[in-house]
């Protein structure tokens, strides 16, 4: 079946540093999906993108779809301490369909 | 501007009781789904339905997991015979549909099972 890659699977740094996480697939998608899921909460959608290549940000939040469609990224920049959580991303094959979720990294922001 | 909400929050069952979850989407969301998620891992896709029809269902969908979508808007996840396997966060989202922006998918807060 699917898999999804996620790494790393755990980050601690210190408020005002940039973050970068990455996902990798043995399949290829034709959108990924970044979230953020706080304790006892559900994920909270951060940043979409749609096309091999693109590159997206949301504020602080930079994305980007991997030319060969098998992996995305996410950046942080100047990280704060409401940043802490768990990102997750998500892949879809097909439009409308299921996602299929890496495992998380879980960020810590010391300040 | 309501999100996607689900009831009950919390439940905590016995084994071999049956329970029932309820989902609501986001008004005029046409595409709501079913994912669980345990402890220390991303959710897993358990079903999805476009209107009422059941589109597709996870091979962890067993015999004792049906859900239900009757009239279009909010559907029901019902486990029958729970296991202590079935502990989990269940959590739903829904999608306008498919196509560019329709695509995303936006979550509830989750109901979290524990099963003795």
């Amino acid at each position: 079946g699917q898999q999804l890659n996620q790494s790393p699977q755990s980050m601690f740094i210190q408020e005002g540093e940039d973050v970068s996480m990455n996902c990798t697939s043995s399949s290829i998608f034709n959108t990924w999906l970044w979230y953020k899921q706080d304790p006892g909460e559900g994920p909270v959608l951060l940043i979409a993108l749609y096309k091999a290549g693109e590159l997206t940000s949301n504020g602080r939040l930079t994305a980007q779809f991997g030319i060969t469609r098998k992996d995305s990224f996410l950046n942080i920049s100047a990280s704060i301490p409401s940043d802490v959580g768990i990102y997750f991303c998500a892949g879809q094959e097909t439009s409308g369909s299921r996602l299929t979720f890496g495992e998380g990294t879980q960020l810590t922001v010391n300040p | 501007d309501t999100g996607v909400s689900q009831d009950p929050r919390h439940k905590i069952t016995k084994r071999g009781q049956n329970v029932t979850f309820r989902c609501d989407p986001i008004s005029e969301h046409n595409r709501l789904y079913w994912y669980r998620q345990t402890l220390g891992q991303g959710p897993e896709f358990l079903t999805y339905f476009q209107n009422e029809a059941q589109l597709e269902k996870s091979r962890l969908l067993s015999d004792r997991f049906s859900a239900e979508r009757p009239k279009g808007s909010f559907s029901t996840l019902e486990i029958q015979r729970t296991e202590q396997g079935d502990s989990a966060m269940y959590l739903c989202a829904s999608s306008l549909g498919a196509g560019g922006t329709y695509n995303e998918q936006f979550f509830g807060p989750g109901t979290r099972l524990t099963v003795l």
